[in-house]
């Protein structure tokens, strides 16, 4: 696709359920980010994908979080028994082998736990 | 592990006024910096970046941002703010030896009419 690709776009889920987001990195990329941003502030990293190397899991909050890719494509993060304090926009992005170049961002999964 | 620093989470501006939002990273090797901005219910987006090119780059919308080594920073300005510059400002470095960006808190850019 012409860019990073995440969904669903928004969700609503119950305290205690599990939720799946989705992210599609730009063809070719091979670096994946993962980052969590709650009202009003920054930007938090939460895992890293780079190639066929172990991610770096060093900004997963919990062992509620977790996240998967497979190979350079698609990668879901997971949250098991959500808690209300995990709403926030999880935003998705990619870039290329090249540390030169910029990571392209989604548009982000906003999630609601209530 | 590189880290990056922007001071002051919410910045106000008149309309008009200059725009310096500013940023220090800490790194093991000369890094390469970003600067992105969010829009209101929009995603981020590349304003600039510096790539060990020209110290002082030019971005989008006006904005342009300075490669200081010695004092290890890369402030964003723009000479004269405009009501569409109200967004958030992140600042980013990726270290060459690692490809992983590392991003600032943030700055929420206010421009009072």
């Amino acid at each position: 696709g012409a860019g990073v690709s995440q969904s669903p776009s928004n969700k609503v889920t119950e305290k205690g359920k599990d939720v799946e987001l989705r992210c599609d990195p730009i063809s070719g990329h091979t670096a994946l980010y993962w980052y969590r941003q709650r009202l009003g502030q920054g930007l938090e990293f939460l895992i890293y994908f780079q190639g066929n190397s172990a991610p770096d899991k060093s900004g997963l909050p919990s062992d509620r979080f977790s996240a998967e890719r497979t190979g350079e494509s698609v990668s879901t993060l997971t949250i098991q028994r959500t808690q209300q304090e995990d709403s926030a926009v999880y935003l998705c992005a990619s870039s290329s082998l090249w540390t030169n170049t910029e990571a392209f961002f989604g548009q982000g999964t906003r999630l609601t736990v209530v | 592990a590189q880290s990056v620093t922007q001071l002051g989470s919410h910045v106000s501006v008149s309309e008009g006024a200059l725009v310096l939002l500013r940023c220090n990273y800490s790194s093991s090797v000369p890094p390469y910096l970003f600067w992105y901005v969010q829009y209101p219910n929009q995603g981020l987006q590349l304003l600039l970046k510096y790539t060990s090119a020209a110290t002082l780059v030019k971005g989008i919308n006006g904005f342009e941002a300075e490669f200081k080594k010695s004092e290890t920073s890369f402030h964003l300005t723009k000479p004269s703010a405009h009501m569409s510059d109200a967004a958030e400002y992140f600042c980013a470095v990726s270290d060459r030896g690692n490809n992983r960006l590392a991003f600032g808190k943030g700055n929420q850019v206010v421009v009072i009419p």
